[in-house]
């Protein structure tokens, strides 16, 4: 199985400050025949389901606040959240579907500081 | 609006089992693959694995081989999943996801899910 790692695991971050999320896979999920990077986002609040803010690694899922932006290819990618809202507080995974079993990062917590 | 709606909570002794649903609406039932992911309490996400409502095959995490079924009724657009052999370490939310791309060809993100079904494994 591909195990995602996601740093740091908690992070507190000022209003309107920007706030950076990284995720490793232990191998690539670089499809190289379509050149997509098999990698998503998500955003869970307490007592919610995840909701899907990025995939193929940097494309934002519809109705998404263009705040939200994903980058990164093969192993090493990023969420970044350019200027923190009060509502991002939550908890922010990444996930790989590039084979089966998908996978997800531990998670990270990010709160306001 | 397209939809994912998970049955209620459960409470159930060890070694029993339980059966969770999964009603789709508002998009074509039978072109998305739909997944099974559990949160234990405070824990991250745990895949268990996916159905393909059009012909009814699964693949199951191996986790859970043995142990789990997922079936679905076409007629009302519903899957199901069956956990057996209950223990305490069963006890989480229990989520119903579609997979994003239409079709079975490449696999892709979750797009939708349901609200989640609290399972409770107690003595």
């Amino acid at each position: 199985d591909i195990v995602m790692t996601q740093s740091p695991d908690s992070l507190a971050v000022s209003p309107g400050e920007r706030a950076t999320i990284n995720c490793k896979s232990s191998q690539s999920v670089l499809y190289s025949s379509n050149d997509k990077n098999y990698l998503a986002w998500y955003q869970q609040k307490p007592g919610q389901p995840p909701n899907l803010l990025i995939y193929w690694a940097s494309t934002r899922e519809s109705g998404v606040p263009d705040r939200f932006s994903g980058s990164g290819s093969g192993t090493d990618f990023t969420l970044t959240i350019s200027s923190l809202q009060a509502e991002d507080v939550g908890t922010y995974y990444c996930q790989q579907y590039y084979t089966t079993p998908p996978t997800f990062g531990q998670g990270t917590k990010l709160e306001i500081k | 609006q397209m939809q994912l709606v998970q049955s209620g909570a459960e409470v159930k002794k060890p070694g029993a089992s339980v059966k969770v649903s999964c009603k789709a609406s508002g998009y074509t039932f039978m072109s998305y693959y739909i997944y099974w992911v559990r949160q234990a309490p405070g824990q991250g996400l745990e895949w268990m694995g996916m159905i393909n409502p059009s012909s009814g095959r699964t693949t199951y995490a191996q986790k859970f081989q043995g142990r789990v079924t997922m079936t679905r009724d076409t007629s009302t657009s519903t899957v199901y999943m069956e956990l057996s052999s209950l223990t305490s370490d069963d006890t989480a939310v229990y989520y119903c996801a579609r997979e994003k791309g239409v079709g079975f060809s490449e696999s892709d993100a979750f797009d939708i899910w349901g609200q989640g079904t609290m399972v409770t494994v107690s003595s």
